[in-house]
């Protein structure tokens, strides 16, 4: 079975900095999917960005992109210019590539706070 | 814009009674999952299904709940009897049979009391 962590509860940044969310993960498997997603307050999940882990160009998603270490088990994710409707929960999330989809295993988030 | 949607938003009731939660996944999706959300578990996968056919409930508890998929167009989850450890946030999502996106629904809060 395979486990995600996110170790930052709680982030703060000001309005217009970067920031950085860590996310490592836990696998035997080599063939993986890896995602984060953002919730806002209204509790819908969106999808920042995906991430196969048979490529190792890093995903970029307009200005969301991840550092991607596939030996060190490691997927943050880094936020640039960042937005007062950036604040939000974050998940990091994995999923088996092996055969189809088989639902994904998620970390328990973090919570981005933007200061103006 | 293709969505999914799940019905009702929200749902108080009272313990002992049955609950029915539904889902209408995207067209054309052949996968849907069910997820609960709870602030002490966080998001945990209950079930999910490709084309219509059940392939893994393992995260459910057996003896009070069930999910179904009737037809293409709708999965249901049900808790009979609910209890007031079944408070949480359920979320319907749905994907391709190509491809790895999921796609969240809005979710229905429910509170048993």
């Amino acid at each position: 079975a395979q486990t995600v962590t996110q170790s930052q509860p709680e982030m703060s940044v000001q309005e217009a900095e970067t920031v950085t969310l860590s996310c490592t993960y836990d696998t035997s498997e080599s063939d993986y999917y890896l995602f984060w997603y953002k919730q806002p307050p209204s509790r819908q999940m969106i999808l920042v960005i995906r991430q196969e882990a048979y490529k190792q160009q890093n995903a970029t998603e307009n200005l969301f992109s991840v550092n991607f270490q596939k030996a060190a088990k490691s997927f943050s994710l880094k936020i640039s210019d960042s937005q007062l409707g950036d604040a939000a929960m974050y998940f990091c999330a994995f999923e088996y590539s092996g055969g189809g989809a088989d639902g994904l295993t998620f970390g328990k988030g973090t919570h981005l706070i933007i200061q103006p | 814009d293709a969505r999914v949607t799940q019905t009702p938003r929200d749902k108080v009731t009272e313990m002992g009674q049955e609950v029915t939660m539904r889902c209408q996944p995207i067209l054309g999706h052949n996968t849907v999952f069910w997820y609960r959300q709870t602030m002490m578990q966080g998001l945990e996968l209950l079930a999910y299904f490709r084309n219509r056919a059940p392939l893994d409930d393992s995260g459910m508890p057996k003896d009070r709940f069930s999910a179904e998929m009737p037809d293409a167009t709708l999965a249901t989850l049900k808790i009979q009897p609910s209890e007031p450890r079944d408070s949480a946030v359920y979320f319907c999502a749905s994907g391709p049979a190509s491809g790895r996106t999921q796609y969240f629904g809005p979710g229905t809060r429910l509170l048993v009391l």
